[in-house]
């Protein structure tokens, strides 16, 4: 069964520090893999995309990593803000249907304190 | 900021009424679906349609309908609401390649929190 786990659940750091959130899928056959943000009663909104060949893929103080074979990906945030507060979605690609699916992970909710 | 936009942002309705949830893109994207969102869960696809006339049934059953008459609105109705429908509901659209992987980002609207009592 296609699958995407996240890790944490959620998540307190104080402002400035570094985070890594987790994301293992089952998903296969693999296209691509996307982290998407999204803030508290918004619509969420992407930050990186990561194909098969890529291993890794920075976006400001968000980066990516991607391990295709263990099937892993992780999202690193360097010197956390206040506006880093949301929760953080892993959405997976297939290729194996005719015109591809999403799967959807639950999320990580980072809180990011004073 | 991308350019799609939902309407109502929040609804309070009471049980048996007929609600429509409006949805408008103006990127020209063929793709246009519907989530469902509860707390703490993932997002569940309740519709799509890749153009003008197509509407299919995503992978959550829903008793919700929908309609594709102009390739920028994808409006979402419910002909009779009950408390279970109670969610937030996100609209969203891509661009379609016409192939197989579905690689495109998707650009969600700020969502429509439903509440029926």
């Amino acid at each position: 069964k296609n699958q995407v786990e996240q890790s944490p659940q959620s998540l307190i750091i104080l402002e400035g520090k570094n985070c890594t959130l987790q994301c293992n899928y089952t998903v296969s056959p693999f296209s691509n893999l996307r982290w998407y943000k999204q803030d508290t009663g918004r619509g969420p909104v992407s930050l990186t995309i990561m194909t098969f060949s890529e291993n890794t893929k920075s976006n400001g103080r968000y980066t990516a990593t991607l391990d295709a074979d263990t099937k892993q990906s992780s999202l690193h945030i360097t010197a956390s803000q206040l506006s880093d507060s949301a929760s953080y979605i892993c959405v997976v690609s297939d290729r194996g249907s005719t015109l591809g699916r999403l799967y959807f992970g639950r999320g990580t909710q980072l809180t990011v304190w004073p | 900021e991308a350019d799609i936009y939902q309407t109502p942002r929040y609804l309070v309705i009471g049980t048996g009424k007929k609600i429509t949830l409006e949805c408008s893109q103006t990127m020209g994207h063929d793709k246009m679906y519907w989530y469902q969102q509860d707390p703490g869960m993932e997002l569940h696809l309740i519709h799509y349609s890749y153009g003008v006339n197509s509407t299919e049934k995503g992978d959550l059953s829903s008793e919700s309908t929908v309609s594709r008459i102009r390739t920028e609105h994808f409006p979402l109705t419910l002909e009779s609401a009950r408390p279970s429908h109670t969610s937030q509901y996100l609209c969203a659209s891509s661009h379609y390649r016409g192939d197989r992987e579905e690689t495109g980002e998707l650009f969600f609207g700020e969502g429509s929190r439903l509440t029926v009592l």
